[in-house]
């Protein structure tokens, strides 16, 4: 159990529709990323926020949106759905980054999203 | 762009015997390497890393071999065991000072261990 946790773990709607997915850190570590793994690909990584703020950002279409609350939840807002948006969605934590630390992330086990 | 690349998709090895992934990457401002291991239905968990100042680093069964030169690392394990069955992804972290661990993934090797 990496003490990430992501809710739902399936998830099956229809192209046009607007999902979310909800994913709680590890006690203590203020940054969230997360990643999408379609077939056959690796994890491409989409975005991170750190205590709230967008830290990063990689190849997240702009139909998708996240965000961290103040409790440091966060949520990955997916909205008019295609087809090729079926994948697993992971979302990850870790500590404050460091070049001291080896960058270690922590995943929780992933939403898996199919539209139809 | 593929910044981190793993050229087999399968790997079977027998039990007992030693198991090598490779993996290679094209970005030299990476400043640490990762190994992770992925069942089914499962997230991924973090397996060994290396230091991009380092060559080797060893873990039990696991060790790492980095050449920078070549741009290539390699994950050996000795021995192989079925529960090692699993796909096996390379990561490398690019350190920008900027807080962040962002990690960028290979498209992983299914590694299969026969008894």
């Amino acid at each position: 159990d990496s003490g990430v946790t992501q809710t739902p773990k399936h998830l099956i709607t229809a192209t046009g529709q607007r999902v979310t997915l909800r994913c709680s850190p590890r006690s203590g570590d203020l940054s969230v990323y997360w990643y999408q793994q379609s077939l056959d690909q690796g994890l491409q990584f989409l975005i991170q926020y750190y205590n709230g703020e967008e830290r990063a950002k990689g190849n997240i279409l702009e139909r998708f949106s996240a965000q961290q609350f103040p409790d440091l939840h966060s949520e990955l807002n997916l909205s008019s759905l295609e087809l090729g948006d079926s994948a697993l969605y992971f979302c990850a934590s870790s500590v404050v980054a460091s070049i001291l630390n080896t960058g270690e992330l922590f995943f929780g086990e992933g939403s898996r999203l199919t539209v139809l | 762009d593929q910044q981190v690349k793993q050229n087999s998709p399968s790997l079977s090895v027998q039990e007992g015997r030693i198991s090598i992934l490779n993996c290679d990457y094209t970005n030299s401002m990476f400043d640490y390497f990762l190994w992770y291991k992925k069942y089914p239905a499962e997230g991924p968990t973090f397996l060994i890393s290396i230091s991009s100042i380092k060559d080797k680093n060893e873990d039990g069964r696991f060790t790492v071999f980095l050449n920078k030169s070549a741009k290539h690392l390699s994950l050996h394990i000795v021995p192989s065991q079925p529960g090692d069955s699993a796909v096996y992804f390379c990561a490398a972290r690019g350190w920008s000072g900027g807080a962040t661990n962002k990690l960028i993934f290979g498209t992983g090797t299914l590694l299969a261990v026969q008894p």
